[in-house]
């Protein structure tokens, strides 16, 4: 059974760059099939999908972070990271990571980490 | 980024039934059909039903189905740990995004 598990700063500063790592165990993440996601949730709001991984390397990215947005895989750690720049109060969220059950379908989630942007 | 829309509560008597919704486009539900997402407070999602599926250990009073653009989360025999928020989620093709629906907050009476 895969399992996912995020960490990273738990503040950020305005205009600086949020950055996440989602380690991955009991499954390699080099696999093929499987696309490798992050989804954000503001506290008391709804699901907002952030981008996702192949292990190729292709990116699929939201068009309304896009610009903003860069995710990597790092194969010889086993994780997936997640880079946003220049955040603002509304990126305040808890940050998921997960994997595919089957293409398309989000189906292992991460415990999640919150992430407060604040000065 | 374009969502799908569903109700914003369901609020059903225990062992009573509940349905829930999901209204997309050609493009996600239309398409590919949806998942169906269970979410308690202060929990990370949980995958409850995709393309006809429930993935194992799901119980079989949850069950899902599609008409068009719209999909459907049946819930049979309400029990209290079914209070929850639902959310579906499809695979835009016109956007090549993951779509998720506004969530459903169902209330057990």
């Amino acid at each position: 059974q895969v399992q996912l598990q995020e960490s990273g700063p738990g503040l950020v500063k305005p205009s600086q760059t949020l950055s996440l790592t989602c380690t991955v165990s009991g499954g390699s993440i080099s696999s093929t099939y499987y696309y490798w996601n992050w989804i954000r949730q503001p506290a008391g709001k709804g699901l907002e999908w952030i981008g996702r991984i192949y292990p190729s390397g292709t990116t699929n990215y939201n068009p309304s972070l896009k610009s903003r947005v860069t995710i990597s895989l790092e194969k010889s750690k086993n994780q997936f990271s997640l880079k946003l720049t220049s955040v603002t109060a509304a990126d305040t969220a808890v940050y998921y990571c997960a994997r595919d059950l089957v293409r398309g379908v989000i189906g292992y989630w991460g415990q999640g980490t919150l992430v407060t942007v604040s000065s | 980024q374009a969502g799908l829309t569903q109700p914003p509560s369901v609020s059903k008597g225990l062992r009573q039934t509940a349905t829930l919704t999901c209204t997309g486009n050609s493009n996600n539900v239309g398409d590919q059909g949806a998942a169906w997402l269970q979410q308690h407070q202060g929990h990370p999602p949980k995958l409850l039903s995709y393309r006809n599926n429930r993935p194992s250990g799901i119980s079989e009073r949850f069950s899902a189905s599609r008409s068009g653009n719209t999909a459907s989360l049946t819930i049979t025999g309400l029990q209290p740990e079914d209070e929850a928020d639902y959310y579906c989620s499809a695979w835009d093709t016109s956007l090549s995004a993951q779509v998720f629906g506004t969530g459903t907050r169902v209330t057990v009476l």
